[in-house]
Order: structure tokens, then sequence, then C-alpha cells
């Protein structure tokens, strides 16, 4: 399967601990984005990378997300002292250069619970 | 800002066809997209408008008219497989290639 994945699927921690999540774009993607969805809503975006460049991060994004993409493949998205608000699906996705209109491909998920 | 509307649930039967509409307000934009997410799945592209008309895929079509900052989804010979939830996403001036906003979604649930 060539499609974007991310590790884990599922992460359950206390409030207060640090996670890390992975997203493998599809090979030739040069562009990866990162999206929270909570329940009944639509995704919500959280940054953007254009190779290794983080080109643009949400304003509602609070200090305590860091996110990277260090060679221009894989990302990692850290969230530090987690809260139970930070309890969502946290979604990759990524796109060629030049791909179709505002195609993104996105990956299952990162399932965060925090209790 | 930006925003997006569209209709929490709809229902309809197998067979039939069903029409998704999404308003939205934002200061200029680049096109509207549609997406579709099954319980449980990922966000799968559906399609793309940058300018006003229909544009057709298969059982599915979308169209858009800027002047009214309105879109619609079309999906025809409705199948059981086609439940799910459908979102309307833009990316607006000012946002860079990454900045898609999407709508909360319309629940979709085909009856047989």
């Amino acid at each position: 399967d060539t499609g974007v994945s991310q590790n884990p699927r599922h992460k359950i921690t206390k409030r207060g601990q640090n996670v890390t999540f992975r997203c493998d774009p599809i090979s030739e993607h040069n562009r990866l984005y990162w999206y929270r969805q909570t329940l009944g809503q639509g995704p919500e975006f959280l940054t953007y990378f254009q190779n290794e460049a983080q080109l643009e991060k949400s304003r509602l994004l609070s200090d305590r997300f860091s996110a990277e993409r260090p060679k221009g493949s894989f990302s990692t998205l850290e969230i530090q002292r987690t809260e139970q608000g930070d309890s969502a699906m946290y979604l990759c996705a990524s796109s060629p250069r030049g791909g179709q209109g505002d195609e993104q491909f996105f990956g299952p998920g990162t399932r965060l619970t925090v209790l | 800002g930006q925003s997006l509307e569209q209709p929490s649930e709809v229902t309809a039967v197998e067979g039939a066809i069903v029409q998704i509409n999404c308003t939205y307000q934002t200061s200029g934009f680049y096109g509207l997209s549609w997406y579709q997410q099954h319980d449980g799945g990922a966000p799968t592209f559906l399609s793309y408008n940058a300018l006003d008309g229909l544009e057709e895929t298969g059982r599915f079509s979308s169209f858009l008219s800027r002047s009214d900052s309105y879109g619609y989804l079309l999906l025809q010979e409705l199948q059981m497989k086609d439940s799910a939830s459908y979102f309307c996403a833009v990316r607006a001036y000012g946002g860079s290639q990454g900045n898609l906003i999407f709508g909360k979604g319309t629940k979709l649930s085909v009856k047989p």
C-alpha cells in the first residue's frame, strides 16, 4: 500500500504527558499537512510543510504543539503537556506539486484520548 | 474570517438523487472542493471547482457559482455505500497552499 500512513493509530495518555505522532506521506508528494478533527466537525487545519519547510501554522495552535519534517519525507507532530481538550483524531495528508486543485490524500489518522 | 455552511444531515433512499448545498464566506478564494468520509475512515477527495459551472465525475457532480458564493454536490443513483459524511472545503486568499478550511460536514444516510 503506497498511501499515507500514520502511527500510532490510537494513543491513550494521561493529562500532562507528552505524545508524538508520525506521518509518512506518499513518497513523491512534497506537501504535507496536519489537521485535527473532533466528532461531528470537519478537519481543522494545524500546519503545512512544503518539503522540509514549515510554511504555515494555524493561529489556533498553541505553543504546546510542534511539528517537524526534517528531511522533507516523514513528519512528526508532538503535543507537550497534553490536556483533555487535545483529545481528537489527528489527520495527516499529502499532495504533489502541481496536483489537481485542492486534492489532498489523507492518512487513517491517530486517535488521541487524554484521560 | 472564512466560514462554510452546509446542512448537518440528509436522508435519501437507494436509487434517488440528493443535493448537498454549501455556502461560503471568504475574502476571495481559489475554488471549492468536496470530500467524502465514511465513519472511522479518512477523508477522500471527490471534486474541485475553480470556475462557475458543473463538473461531472460518474455518479457525482459538483457545481459552483462564485457570484452567489454557493456550490453543491449532486449524488445520483444513490447506493448504500454512499452513506457517509460529505465536507465542502475552500482555500482562501491569504492562505498558503495548505490552508484548507472545511465545513462541518453533511451526514448522508441512504435507506433501502
